[in-house]
């Protein structure tokens, strides 16, 4: 079975400062691996996936995301935070299970954005 | 606008009652998930349907049921509900069953009391 482990529960940053958000997978098989986002009553929207092509992903929002197979991680990086960015992020890795794709999704971390 | 919609945005019940609530996909998807968001368990897929059949179950409740009609939208009945089922639901559409990200509407948020 697959699991996600998401350091930090809150992450607290200085607007224009660097955003650092940290995943870590569990998989036996090579997985597919989404960042999610979801601000503040709404529903969960895609950030980026991989998907076994290149290893650098670009998102939305200036968002990208690095997967390391031989650190089995796959961190949400952003050069310069912006206000905006204040949500809760959740990292999900999705194998194959009898035909179908289901995620398994990390607790979340809270982005704090300081001005 | 992910453009999956879910009714009721808020549903306020007494233990031990029946709620049904219900999840129109987004126009051309096939596939509906159904997630649980909880602050104790997190975000916990419950099932999963596609084209009218369903094709994976997850920590879904025997107290709890799902469909899924042939106009694509999906119903979750969740009955003899109990204080700790108070929490988000959310339903999410894809295209197919592979790796398709999946979409996902603003959610019911479930109060027992």
């Amino acid at each position: 079975a697959q699991s996600v482990t998401q350091l930090g529960s809150h992450v607290s940053v200085s607007e224009g400062a660097l955003v650092l958000l940290r995943c870590n997978y569990s998989s036996s098989v090579p997985p597919y691996l989404f960042w999610y986002v979801q601000y503040p009553n709404q529903g969960l929207q895609l950030l980026l996936k991989y998907t076994s092509a290149a290893t650098l992903v670009k998102g939305i929002n200036g968002f990208e995301a690095e997967f390391k197979k031989s650190e089995t991680s796959f961190h949400l990086t952003k050069p310069s935070a912006h206000m905006s960015d204040a949500a809760e992020y959740f990292c999900a890795v999705s194998v194959a299970s009898g035909g179908s794709y289901i995620p398994t999704f990390g607790r979340g971390t809270s982005l704090i954005v300081h001005p | 606008d992910s453009g999956v919609t879910q009714t009721p945005k808020h549903l306020i019940t007494a233990t031990g009652q029946r709620v049904t609530l219900r999840c129109s996909p987004r126009s051309g998807d096939l596939s509906v998930y159904w997630y649980q968001q909880s602050l104790d368990q997190g975000l916990q897929f419950l099932i999963q349907y596609y084209n009218g059949e369903e094709r994976a179950k997850g920590n879904i409740l025997e107290r709890f049921s799902a469909q899924q009609f042939p106009d694509l939208h999906s119903e979750l009945n969740l009955s003899s509900l109990e204080l700790g089922d108070s929490a988000l639901y959310f339903c999410a559409s894809s295209v197919g069953i592979g790796t398709y990200e999946q979409y996902f509407g603003p959610g019911t948020r479930l109060t027992v009391t």
